[in-house]
């Protein structure tokens, strides 16, 4: 069955990164884009971005451009998001979500989620 | 981007009532890229409908959703106390977006 299983939890001062994993298993890794949602305390989902696994293309909302950075890992089936320069504001849960096919597709399975905190 | 605006923010109701969700978009969503999610406290999301109107695996058939264009609608038939939780709406074209949710509690 597909599984994501991402890294756990994080703690970070600001202005550092964060770097988050999401190995996936139980289907074909290069067959399905990959994306990171991300949802603060008590607020909604907010999608970032994604990465084609197999030529490793990826996508991501404006207001994320030039701070995120998604790449994988064939070998391994991960997937990773680096997010820089944080802030408080950053203080989220961070999912990964594979869709069933290729770009402009809904979410199909989720990973379980990994909580950043960004704190000094 | 495309803004979607869900409505109401929270909505109050009994098991066994009948749940009707908004979620209107600010431009055309284009090809029925459109589907719902339910979120528990703690949990990930689910994905409940894509495609406006089908259901996902495993998905009881209460569910279903309508509309087109800017206006969709997750209608829940009878409310099982399961149900309660949060839904939100997706348009999935090239650049995904949320609405903010629709809170569905216990009356």
């Amino acid at each position: 069955q597909v599984q994501l299983v991402q890294s756990g939890a994080e703690v970070k001062k600001p202005g550092a990164s964060v770097k988050v994993s999401c190995k996936a298993s139980g289907y074909n890794f290069i067959a399905h884009y990959m994306n990171w949602v991300r949802q603060a305390p008590g607020q909604g989902l907010e999608w970032m971005g994604m990465i084609n696994p197999s030529g490793g293309y990826t996508s991501f909302a404006q207001k994320f451009q030039g701070r995120v950075s998604v790449t994988r890992d064939t070998s391994t089936s991960t997937v990773y998001m680096e997010l820089s320069s944080l802030t408080s504001e950053d203080t989220a849960v961070y999912y990964c979500a594979r869709n069933p096919y290729g770009a402009g597709s809904y979410f199909e399975y989720w990973g379980q989620g990994t909580l950043v905190t960004v704190s000094s | 981007e495309i803004v979607l605006t869900q409505s109401p923010g929270t909505l109050s109701l009994s098991p066994g009532e009948r749940a009707t969700l908004s979620c209107r978009a600010s431009q055309s969503v284009s090809s029925t890229y459109l589907a719902w999610y339910q979120q528990k406290l703690g949990q990930a999301p689910r994905l409940l409908m894509s495609g406006v109107s089908n259901r996902a695996t495993g998905i009881p058939d209460r569910f279903s959703g309508s509309g087109s264009g800017t206006d969709f609608t997750l209608t829940i038939s009878r409310l099982e106390p399961e149900d309660f939780a949060v839904y939100y709406c997706q348009q999935y074209g090239r650049l995904p977006t949320f609405g903010q949710g629709t809170k569905v509690e216990i009356k």
